[in-house]
């Protein structure tokens, strides 16, 4: 596709469940970024990763999240036991990465809303 | 560490005014881009602009405007004549090239209410 997609758009699970969020990049974006943005707030950035590595895990705010990258494409970032603070719309950017001018210039997906009952 | 500051929480305007959207950074490194987002009502963030530190001359894009201040750390953001379509969220954002690749922290955002 022409953009980064994001699967599902809307999750809603009961509390202790686990959930994926799947993250489709921009073809040929090297960098893919995961950030978490609750109601009314600003983006709270997660992990990122350069190809299939992620040199930066400071953001996922506690071990029940993780996210992995395969191929150098897609990513998918699980919470496990998922608790009721964790419902926000979690969204997925990539960007060129460290080949090309904009290369640190992120391009977003529409996200993914996910509501813990 | 890496910080910005969006003092405004939300501004509301009437259509055809002014309106300056503050954005002040933190950060140790010599090398960092900044840049603005906006997320209008349906969702979607949108890239506006980028600036490296390196590069402080202000810009200007149709109604868009932004003044680069490295003496005080900030990087403004001026819409001129606001109309009702530029009612958005907007983001400013510091990257800072880190192990692998860039770091990009997201300020708290300033919501833009324009009213006809």
């Amino acid at each position: 596709g022409a953009g980064v997609s994001q699967s599902p758009s809307n999750k809603v699970t009961e509390k202790g469940k686990d959930v994926e969020l799947r993250c489709d990049p921009i073809s040929g974006h090297t960098a893919l970024y995961w950030y978490r943005q609750s109601l009314g707030q600003g983006l709270e950035f997660l992990i990122y990763f350069q190809g299939n590595s992620a040199p930066d895990k400071s953001g996922l705010p506690s071990d029940r999240f993780s996210a992995e990258r395969t191929g150098g494409s897609v990513s998918t970032l699980t919470i496990q036991r998922t608790q009721q603070e964790d419902s926000a719309v979690y969204l997925c950017a990539s960007s060129p990465g460290l080949a090309g001018l904009s290369y640190n210039e992120q391009f977003f997906g529409p996200g993914t809303r996910l509501t813990v009952l | 560490a890496q910080k910005v500051t969006q003092a405004q929480t939300e501004i509301s305007v009437v259509e055809k005014e002014d309106v300056t959207l503050d954005c002040v950074y933190e950060t140790r490194d010599t090398t960092y881009y900044l840049f603005w987002y906006k997320q209008p009502p349906s969702g979607e963030l949108v890239f506006l602009i980028r600036r490296n530190s390196f590069d402080e001359q202000n810009e200007i894009s149709g109604r868009y405007s932004w003044n680069f201040q490295k003496s005080t750390s900030s990087f403004n953001f001026t819409i001129t004549a606001s109309q009702v379509v530029d009612s958005a969220v907007y983001f400013c954002a510091l990257s800072e090239l880190n192990t692998g690749g860039f770091k990009t922290i997201f300020g708290a955002g300033t919501r833009l209410f324009v009213k006809a």
